[in-house]
């Protein structure tokens, strides 16, 4: 099982601040997910990536793949409270289905 | 429409006694995991299903652990002989399929139930 280390472990900011988290391993993704999840709820799913170099962005939330695909990043643009919460990375195993995930990241913004 | 649910949503349990959990997958859903998510962790995958029958059970920790599925919808995790390791928030998910690629094998997960053995 590839293991899959963030960092960093948590992270609490100002409103409006600008942050980025990581996702790392010592092998190739195939693909990687990442999630956000909410005390008392599970994670739900937040973007795809497959291809190496790959950047996909959603609202103030940009999500880059690695060239080599052994790493990704999330980066948090203007962070508003609401964006508090537990951002995982996830590979999905060799036939797309069970999940390996990190250990996350917490992030706090505040108001 | 609705999405996974589970129950109960809280359980607290004496060691050395059995429990049951259940989640409900968003309808039309083939495919159902279960996951175990300790404090401070990522959760980590237990067991999946497509259908009735366990396609991949190799996460289950030991012979304590059992889960079924047997009309492909409504599935049951039962833990025997609890033991305080065994308290952690257990998440279930489904999708529409367990082959495809996305969007078909994306797992929408449901609240989980904290399981707290004393």
């Amino acid at each position: 099982t590839q293991l899959l280390e963030q960092s960093p472990q948590f992270l609490s900011i100002q409103e409006g601040e600008n942050l980025t988290v990581y996702c790392n391993s010592s092998s190739v993704f195939s693909s990687l997910q990442w999630y956000r999840q909410e005390p008392g709820e599970g994670p739900v799913l937040l973007v795809t990536v497959v291809t190496g170099g790959e950047v996909k962005k959603l609202k103030r939330l940009t999500f880059q793949f690695g060239d080599a695909r052994k790493d990704s990043s999330l980066h948090i643009t203007a962070a508003q409270p609401g964006d508090t919460g537990l951002y995982l990375c996830a590979q999905s195993g060799e036939y797309g289905n069970k999940l390996v995930f990190g250990a996350g990241t917490i992030l706090r913004v505040k108001s | 429409g609705a999405g996974v649910s589970q129950t109960p949503s809280n359980k607290v349990t004496e060691k050395g006694k059995y429990v049951e959990l259940r989640c409900d997958p968003i309808s039309g859903h083939t495919a159902l995991y279960w996951y175990r998510q300790s404090l401070g962790q990522g959760p980590e995958f237990l067991i999946y299903f497509q259908g009735t029958g366990a396609a991949d059970d190799s996460g289950l920790p030991n012979d304590r652990f059992f889960a079924v599925r047997p009309e492909g919808s409504v599935s049951t995790l039962k833990i025997q002989r609890t033991e305080r390791g065994d308290s952690a928030v257990y998440l279930c998910a489904s999708s529409l399929s367990l082959a495809g690629g996305p969007p078909y094998n994306e797992q929408f997960f449901g609240p989980g139930t904290r399981l707290t053995v004393l």
